[in-house]
């Protein structure tokens, strides 16, 4: 069984600074884990993955995210927020015995004030 | 390819109505996946599809709801005796190598049942 927690459903941050988004995940198998956002009425966009090559990921949009196997986390970050990452960010977790299906964690809503 | 197409974008329908949704995957992608996003919640799995099998199916997928990919091309999801309890927006997402690629999200069908 797989599972994904999300820690605080809203962040706000000021324009300029730093995101975290944290993200901690249970799996009985290696897990692949992934960060996707999501904009109003959207779809979801990939950020970034982890599929147990490097531990430090880089993703779209200036985001990187670091697998740490002793904590079970896959923390977001970006180092200067911009008006444009105000959107709805998840972490999602998977594995080769679960089909490839990815379990969601239940989201971080991002504000980013001015 | 323009990516993964879900019609209809919006579809209101009374309790009771039956209603069907349209998932065309990218064309060259053999997995095609159904999950169901409430307000404020991440994705929930539904079902998947390998080709035209279907391999999977979550518990949320109760009898009234039904999914198929004839041909293994693009897929349909059926609800019938909509209830107010399944209003949410369905996304479909296909892939053709998780580990690679990750998952392509449609935009997605927001139901609402009045």
């Amino acid at each position: 069984a797989q599972s994904v927690t999300q820690l605080g459903s809203h962040v706000s941050v000021s324009e300029g600074a730093l995101v975290l988004l944290r993200c901690n995940y249970s799996s009985s198998v290696p897990p692949y884990l992934f960060w996707y956002v999501q904009y109003p009425n959207q779809g979801l966009q990939l950020l970034l993955k982890y599929t147990s090559a490097a531990t430090l990921v880089k993703g779209i949009n200036g985001f990187e995210a670091e697998f740490k196997k002793s904590e079970t986390s896959f923390h977001l970050t970006k180092p200067s927020a911009h008006m444009s990452d105000a959107a709805e960010y998840f972490c999602a977790v998977s594995g080769k015995a679960a089909g490839n299906k990815l379990t969601f964690g239940g989201g971080t809503r991002v504000l980013v004030k001015p | 390819d323009t990516g993964v197409s879900q019609d209809p974008r919006h579809k209101i329908t009374k309790r009771g109505q039956n209603v069907t949704f349209r998932c065309d995957p990218i064309s060259e992608h053999n997995r095609l996946y159904w999950y169901r996003q409430t307000l404020g919640q991440g994705p929930e799995f539904l079902t998947y599809f390998q080709n035209e099998a279907q391999l999977e199916k979550s518990r949320l997928l109760s009898d009234r709801f039904s999914a198929e990919r004839p041909k293994g091309s693009f897929s349909t999801l059926e609800i019938q005796r909509t209830e107010q309890g399944d209003s949410a927006m369905y996304l479909c997402a296909s892939s053709d190598n998780l580990i690679d690629y990750g998952y392509t999200f449609g935009s997605g069908t927001r139901l609402t049942v009045v």
